[in-house]
């Protein structure tokens, strides 16, 4: 199975920061990476998918991006709506494995 | 627009199968690139794909569970259903169904739905 490496596991950080998620795959998994978005009690919502197209209704300031085997999401800056955890997700091979999470707070 | 629906028991007794319908509307499951995938969260954990179906019944299942799980389709029904045997106190957690086109994540999701095993 692939492993997916989320990080950092939690994260808290002030409006309007540059805030940066990563995902290491432990094979290459070329672009097949998908980013979600959860809010508690809440259905995961995809921001992302083959690792930098903006899904329809997702706002500018999130951007995804790669590096070889490595993820990223930034939020541009970042707003009190974005307070969630964030995970990745790999759909290149199955199983399809996803992160431990990212939990972003608003300080 | 996409929506889909999950349904079943909420408590199931360990040894028991789960039977769960993910019931959609706004895209057809025989449309060449769809599928419906389940996935599955632990309460306080990260989600964890179980199975997906596509419309050409192509079906594919985690692993580690490949013998418990069975997914199947009706499409004219609109409809998935997802069967976990041997339900065990750690498949407790909260069970979705999403929507997916080929080379796209999944896309859109079900509310979920909370399933329990206790005895």
């Amino acid at each position: 199975d692939i492993q997916m490496t989320q990080s950092p596991s939690t994260l808290s950080t002030s409006v309007e920061d540059r805030v940066s998620i990563t995902c290491r795959a432990s094979q290459s998994i070329d672009s097949w990476l998908a980013w979600y978005q959860q809010k508690p009690g809440k259905a995961p919502k995809i921001l992302i998918s083959k690792a930098s197209h903006l899904e329809s209704g997702v706002p500018s300031r999130f951007s995804g991006s790669e590096s070889g085997t490595e993820f990223t999401l930034t939020i541009s800056s970042l707003q009190p709506d974005d307070s969630a955890s964030y995970y990745c997700q790999q759909y290149h091979s199955y199983p399809w494995t996803f992160g431990q999470g990212t939990k972003v707070e608003i300080k | 627009q996409i929506t889909l629906k999950e349904s079943g028991p909420t408590l199931v007794k360990p040894t028991q199968t789960l039977t769960l319908t993910c019931t959609f509307s706004g895209f057809s499951l025989s449309t060449s690139g769809v599928g419906v995938g389940w996935i599955r969260q632990p309460p306080g954990e990260a989600p964890e794909w179980l199975a997906v179906v596509h419309w050409n019944d192509a079906n594919h299942y985690r692993s580690s569970l490949k013998s418990r799980l069975t997914v199947t389709k009706d499409t004219s029904k609109n409809q998935v259903v997802l069967t976990m045997t041997n339900m065990d106190p750690v498949d407790t957690g909260t069970y979705y169904c999403a929507h997916r086109q080929v080379a796209f994540g999944l896309g859109v999701w079900g509310q979920g739905t909370t399933v329990t095993v206790s005895s």
